[in-house]
């Protein structure tokens, strides 16, 4: 059974970087030619994508956040990051990790993290 | 970017009643090559993260009961219940996979009248 877990800093200040982690469990990213998701919610709001990485380090950001993204994977531990640089308040939101079910750009996300809520404040 | 649009905000529906949620996506989201509609239904109970509910507009997701039924073609998408249950409260969102970046409807919230 897949589960992800993300871990990272709760609090941030305004204009430093946010930095979390996805640990994958139940299958290893290394030879499951899946696509690995960032989607974040900011409280009592809707969902937005921030961006994806297949199993051979390929990714797609959103453009509306693209100068300030990077996702990156870590075979070795299992497990892929998200790093968003200058941080505003408009940032504060809960982080999901996500799988897409599928080997291919355009599938569902099967599979949520719990999600991790990220405060930007100083 | 597809700007996907649900309507209503919110809706509240009897016990054992029928409740439909409408969700419009800006461009279609067929593909005709593969003739499938590259859009999802999400339901989101809170606290916890969203669960897939329909994929490629009209597959229920193993596990999911089939009084959840996923209609539509193109632009314009329906999520059906047909007879709501006390578990069914949750928010409820559409979204496109067809083309990055991926994009959802602004939600749903179902309630209990």
């Amino acid at each position: 059974q897949l589960h992800l877990q993300e871990s990272g800093p709760g609090l941030v200040k305004p204009s430093e970087t946010l930095s979390l982690t996805c640990a994958v469990s139940g299958v290893f990213i290394s030879s499951s030619r899946y696509y690995w998701d960032w989607i974040r919610q900011p409280p009592g709001k809707g969902l937005e994508w921030i961006g994806n990485i297949y199993y051979s380090g390929s990714t797609y950001y959103n453009p509306s956040l693209k100068s300030r993204v990077t996702i990156s994977v870590d075979m070795s531990k299992n497990q892929f990051s998200l790093k968003l640089s200058s941080v505003t308040a408009a940032d504060t939101a809960v982080y999901y990790c996500a799988r897409q079910g599928g080997s291919h750009p355009g599938t569902p996300i099967d599979y949520w993290g719990q999600g991790a809520l990220v405060t930007v404040s100083s | 970017d597809i700007v996907m649009t649900q309507s209503p905000d919110s809706l509240a529906v009897s016990l054992g009643e029928r409740a439909t949620i409408n969700c419009k996506s800006s461009q279609s989201v067929l593909s005709s090559s593969k003739n499938q509609n590259y859009l999802a239904w999400y339901q989101q109970k809170a606290g916890q993260p969203p669960k897939l509910v329909i994929h490629w507009a009209s597959t229920r997701e193993s596990g999911v009961p089939d009084r959840f039924t996923g209609s539509g073609s193109g632009t314009d998408f329906t999520l059906t219940i047909s007879s709501l249950q006390a578990e069914d409260v949750a928010v409820y969102f559409c979204q496109q996979y067809y083309s990055t970046p991926y994009t959802f409807g602004q939600g749903t919230k179902l309630e209990i009248k």
